[in-house]
């Protein structure tokens, strides 16, 4: 059984650098065929997907967040993150990390963290 | 930019038959966008109920079923339970994107 488990500061100030990190149990990040991702939720909104990465390092972003994003892989520890540049309290939201099985699936999620940007 | 819409909103009763929704503002889903499906309750993640269109997961009810319904992507469920009552959301994917749609709030009345 998979398992995803984020990490990271719950509070952010404004201008600053959110950064997260998910766990994976279960399984390997490296396996071939998956893409690890971020997907986030704003209060009582719908949810919008950040980006992703494979094992390898190839990524793509979400145009509307591709300046201010990095996601990378720490294969060594099955571990991938989140950093968001330059945040605004508009960037408050509670952040998931999911896996994507090839094209066409997004089977484990994990519990949610919430990131609050404020000073 | 691309938009994903589906119903705000839907009641449905105990026992009966429901069908949500997910448009493409590019035009018609087809298979290739691999339409997924997901509940969310209150004060919880999002759990995959549906894959590839119509594929199942291993902890998916027999209950849902997804299809492609006049061009749009849709999620049947049959025999609704009260505990069927969440937020739903249809996911799509654009050759590397990936768009969610806005949700539809499913009550069970």
């Amino acid at each position: 059984q998979v398992q995803l488990q984020e990490s990271g500061p719950g509070l952010v100030k404004p201008s600053q650098t959110l950064s997260l990190t998910c766990t994976v149990s279960g399984g390997s990040i490296s396996s071939g065929g998956y893409y690890w991702s971020w997907i986030r939720q704003h209060p009582g909104k719908g949810l919008e997907w950040i980006g992703y990465i494979y094992y390898s390092g190839s990524t793509y972003y979400n145009p509307s967040l591709k300046s201010r994003v990095t996601i990378s892989v720490d294969t060594s520890k099955n571990q991938f993150s989140l950093k968001l540049s330059s945040v605004t309290a508009a960037d408050t939201a509670v952040y998931y990390c999911a896996r994507v099985v090839g094209d066409d699936s997004v089977d484990y999620w994990g519990q949610g963290t919430l990131v609050t940007v404020s000073s | 930019q691309t938009v994903v819409t589906q119903e705000p909103s839907l009641t449905v009763s105990p026992g009966g038959t429901v069908t949500l929704t997910c448009a493409s503002s590019t035009g018609a889903v087809t298979s290739g966008y691999y339409p997924n499906w997901f509940q969310q309750k209150p004060g919880q993640a999002p759990r995959a109920l549906i894959y590839s269109t119509s594929n199942k997961h291993s902890w998916t009810p027999a209950r849902f079923s997804g299809s492609l319904l006049g061009g749009k992507a849709a999620l049947t469920l049959s025999g609704v339970q009260p505990e069927d009552e969440a937020e739903y959301y249809c996911l799509l994917y654009y050759g590397g994107a990936r768009v969610f749609g806005g949700g539809t709030k499913l009550t069970v009345l």
